[in-house]
């Protein structure tokens, strides 16, 4: 069972535009979420977090937005640059080990 | 400083074959995990080793091993390889390793991409 799902395999976006990339989760103890960027033959690097007792938290073009009762959480990129085309996936460390539960990612194009 | 290392990049071998996959953390990094990623699938993790002990494991049969030197690098093995563990294995370090938040200081190498025929 996914405890951390991103149900969008790709998405495509302008140059310019508002990328909105989505994040959903079962398990209600997760308190703490990141986002991760990963460029092809690259590892993911870290690009922002938010925890539980906030619901945004805002770095630059880049926006977490966490919806607790949904279980929802959404990152907004804008504008959307070239450069930000890339697999953006969504973890939670696990309360026991805080080791990650990884989506799998989406990937987004970004058109010029 | 030098980012996280992994050799080899590429690697391809046959099933019932086992494989030595190499991780250098950064220096002065005493945490290295590894990670399994599969087309579809987020990354899933095996295993964490700090100071030469492995203190975190995963779901993973028994056939996935690992080891950390002294020196912090970290080694993962698979023996009798299957099909299906053709993969991107990617290894991470940190300082300590230790708390969610420390996730954020985690940096991850390029990966190894393996492949099982």
């Amino acid at each position: 069972d996914q405890q951390v799902k991103q149900n969008s395999p790709s998405l495509s976006v302008q140059e310019g535009r508002i990328s909105i990339l989505n994040c959903d989760y079962t398990n209600s103890m997760f308190d703490y979420f990141l986002w991760y960027k990963k460029y092809p033959a690259e590892g993911p690097t870290f690009l922002i977090s938010i925890s539980s007792i906030k619901d945004k938290n805002e770095d630059g073009r880049f926006t977490v937005f966490l919806n607790k009762s949904a279980k929802h959480l959404s990152l907004h990129i804008v504008p959307s640059q070239p450069g930000d085309s890339a697999v953006y996936f969504c973890a939670a460390p696990e309360e026991s080990n805080y080791q990650l539960i990884w989506g799998a990612g989406t990937k987004l194009i970004i058109k010029p | 400083k030098a980012g996280v290392t992994q050799t080899p990049r590429y690697l391809i071998k046959t099933r019932g074959q086992q494989v030595t996959l190499s991780c250098s953390p950064i220096s002065g990094h005493r945490s290295v995990s590894w990670y399994q990623q599969t087309p579809g699938q987020g990354l899933q993790f095996l295993f964490e080793y700090f100071s030469e002990t492995q203190r975190n494991k995963g779901n993973f049969p028994g056939r996935f091993s690992g080891r950390q030197f002294s020196n912090s690098r970290s080694e993962m093995n698979v023996s009798t390889l299957e099909l299906g563990d053709s993969a991107l294995y990617l290894c991470a370090s940190s300082l300590e390793g230790q708390g969610a938040t420390s996730q954020e200081t985690q940096y991850f190498g390029p990966g190894t991409r393996l492949l099982v025929l």
